[in-house]
């Protein structure tokens, strides 16, 4: 059974004071990590998929590593804005388009 | 662009009571999903469509059905609701592509209390 735990389950950060979202994940046979933004009262929102170990993408502040058992959604300098609850999914190669999700960490920048 | 669009985005049904939740994409996409989401638990998947013509179980299918109506339009039906099934419901709907993983497209939920 495909496993994805994320932590913390909240974060609070300065404006400005950088720091990482961890996913740990245990499937048979990775086709994709996927993370996924989710704002109050909102749909998640796409924001990367990683396919193999020791890709990175970027996205403005938000930088996503994948390595064989966790991804980490690095946040550089945040702003109030980048508010949200973060989402982890994985995707096992046998389980054609259906995601696994993780619980989220819900991060708070205060100005 | 609309997107994915759920409907209705809040309902209150008493217990015993049924409803169907609707959901329709304009994106041409292949395969739809329905997940719900409880605090503490994630995002679950209650029931999928690979393609039209397709439904499968997801994770958590007790109490639910649901119908492909056509390539745009997945709808979740309650036939009798229980306060266990308060939550939010999330409809998506995602590309079919086999040999490279693609991003779900969510709805905005349906907040559903069953009192």
């Amino acid at each position: 059974e495909d496993q994805v735990t994320q932590s913390p389950e909240a974060l609070r950060l300065q404006e400005g004071e950088s720091s990482s979202l961890n996913c740990s994940y245990t499937v048979s046979g990775l086709r994709g990590l996927f993370w996924y933004r989710q704002d109050p009262g909102k749909g998640p929102e796409f924001l990367f998929t990683l396919y193999s170990a020791g890709e990175e993408k970027e996205k403005e502040r938000l930088k996503a590593t994948l390595t064989k058992k966790e991804s980490f959604l690095h946040i550089t300098a945040p702003k109030p804005e980048d508010s949200a609850t973060y989402l982890c999914a994985v995707q096992r190669e046998t389980s054609g388009s259906r995601l696994t999700f993780g619980e989220g960490t819900q991060l708070t920048v205060n100005p | 662009n609309a997107g994915v669009t759920q409907t209705p985005k809040f309902q209150v049904l008493k217990t015993g009571q049924s409803m169907t939740l609707q959901c329709a994409q304009d994106m041409n996409h292949n395969s739809m999903y329905w997940y719900r989401q409880d605090p503490g638990m994630g995002l679950r998947l209650i029931y999928y469509s690979a393609s039209e013509g397709t439904t499968d179980k997801g994770e958590v299918p007790n109490g639910y059905n649901v119908s492909r109506l056509n390539k745009r339009e997945f709808s979740l039906r309650l036939e009798s609701a229980a306060p266990s099934q308060t939550s939010v419901y999330f409809c998506a709907s995602s590309a079919l592509r086999t040999e490279i993983p693609y991003g779900y497209t969510f709805g905005s939920g349906t907040r559903l209390t069953v009192v």
